[in-house]
């Protein structure tokens, strides 16, 4: 395990429902990050939060509203997604310091399937 | 463009054998390259890491290398085991500070069949 747990492992919701995916590290790091995999392409970052703000946002649609209450809990709330939005949501962590970002441990994911 | 190629996109090996994953990238500039393992319906995880000064490094049986000038570097895995069986990830980090916006390539899936 890396110190990084997700849930729920597998998520199956249709476009008009609203869910929210977690994610809790256990490695006292400052920074921690939301990641889309999808099938046969690169994974790309969404969002970054260092110290509870977010600090990144590539140019995710609004239908993805991440949350960070604290430096170990994520949150990515999902509304009105498309089927296109199916894929595997990543959640990782680091310390970052100094201006410097260091290894990024990953979560399981979240396995998400848009109906 | 800073980008991450990796070859080939998948590959099948029978148990015992070796085999080696290329990564091919245009990142400039450089901080450090690393090799992901990550098995389906896990995340990655970390197997070796890199930098510009280093060109081979060692865990276990994977044994990855890096040439900067050309910026390449590959992943050797010898005597392969059904456990190898995953996604070879490349991820390569220009170093520029800030949030550590890492370049992944798309990965390499390698099958490993007794």
């Amino acid at each position: 395990e890396t110190g990084v747990t997700q849930t729920p492992r597998h998520l199956v919701m249709g476009m008009t429902n609203k869910k929210s995916l977690k994610c809790e590290q256990h490695l006292g790091h400052n920074a921690m990050y939301w990641y889309k995999q999808s099938a046969k392409k690169p994974l790309e970052l969404m969002f970054v939060y260092s110290l509870e703000e977010r600090v990144e946002n590539n140019s995710v649609p609004s239908r993805f509203s991440p949350e960070c209450p604290n430096s170990s809990h994520l949150f990515l709330h999902l509304h009105t997604l498309q089927p296109e939005d199916s894929a595997l949501y990543l959640c990782a962590s680091s310390l970052f310091f100094e201006g410097e970002s260091y290894e990024q441990y990953f979560g399981p994911g979240t396995r998400l399937t848009v109906t | 463009k800073n980008q991450v190629e990796q070859s080939p996109q998948s590959l099948i090996i029978l148990e015992g054998k070796n085999c080696t994953l290329q990564c091919n990238y245009t990142v400039s500039p450089f901080s450090n390259l690393r090799w992901y393992k990550q098995d389906t319906g896990r995340g990655p995880v970390s197997l070796t890491i890199m930098t510009f000064s280093e060109n081979t490094k060692s865990n276990g049986r994977y044994t990855a290398t890096l040439d900067a000038d050309t910026k390449q570097s590959s992943l050797h895995i010898t005597a392969s085991q059904l456990s190898d069986s995953a996604s070879y990830i490349c991820v390569v980090s220009p170093g520029v500070g800030g949030y550590n916006k890492l370049i992944f390539g798309a990965g390499t899936r390698l099958a490993v069949h007794p």
